[in-house]
């Protein structure tokens, strides 16, 4: 089973829509990520949660919002969606122990096109 | 300038070549280094950690260059399964993360 898990892998929806990611994970970690990936621009940070009461804006916040339900769920939201969102979108996670130095854990993504 | 810089490639060897990415970083603060690989529409992957010594795992080496603010990823004896697009991680103390965009990898029987 893999250590973190997303749903749904593929999403097709149409714009003004709401939709949530969620994000499941069994490693254990206090840090969680979202991220989007769009071709020749890399990824980049939505929103990252270092414990269950601490939610910060990532570099591209607007349009999204997140809720860390738990230690180990940390779910995406788009609350209503335009097309310029489609995108294939990570959930991350990373210990917390001697932070700067621990790499980041992806889950398998999810392509979410919007129409 | 990005904070994080890779050349995309794509890079296009014969198997069983050696082949070497380098990255830059504009953060002389930055702390932590990776190289990730990732598998077309796939996740990436943690290759491994860059550490100020230099490493090596197997076919993989990596190197740290502090004064010049760049490392570096050496492919030794390249098979076909080492193609991919290899991401350079950047760590800046705290949370920030900064991933480039990615070299594209190629390798041809």
């Amino acid at each position: 089973d893999a250590d973190v898990t997303q749903t749904p892998r593929n999403r097709i929806t149409k714009t003004g829509k709401r939709i949530m990611l969620e994000c499941s994970q069994t490693k254990g970690h206090d840090r969680m990520y979202w991220y989007r990936q769009d071709p020749g621009l890399g990824l980049r940070l939505i929103y990252y949660s270092f414990d269950v009461k601490d939610i910060n804006k990532g570099e591209i916040s607007d349009g999204y919002s997140v809720s860390r339900q738990a230690q180990a769920k940390f779910s995406l939201s788009l609350e209503s969606a335009i097309p310029n969102q489609t995108a294939l979108y990570f959930c991350a996670t990373s210990d917390s122990q001697d932070g700067s130095y621990q790499p980041q854990h992806f889950g398998d993504g999810t392509r979410l096109s919007i129409l | 300038r990005k904070e994080v810089e890779q050349d995309p490639g794509p890079f296009n060897v014969p198997e069983g070549a050696t082949v070497a990415f380098n990255c830059t970083y504009s953060n002389s603060a930055s702390q932590s280094f990776f190289w990730y690989r990732q598998d077309c529409r796939k996740e990436p992957k943690l290759l491994m950690s860059v550490y100020s010594s230099g490493n090596e795992d197997g076919r993989f080496t990596a190197q740290l260059n502090r004064a010049s603010q760049y490392i570096s990823l050496l492919i030794r004896d390249s098979k076909l399964s080492d193609s991919a697009t290899y991401l350079c991680v950047v760590k800046t103390g705290g949370f920030k993360t900064i991933f480039g965009a990615g070299t594209r990898l190629f390798v041809k029987a």
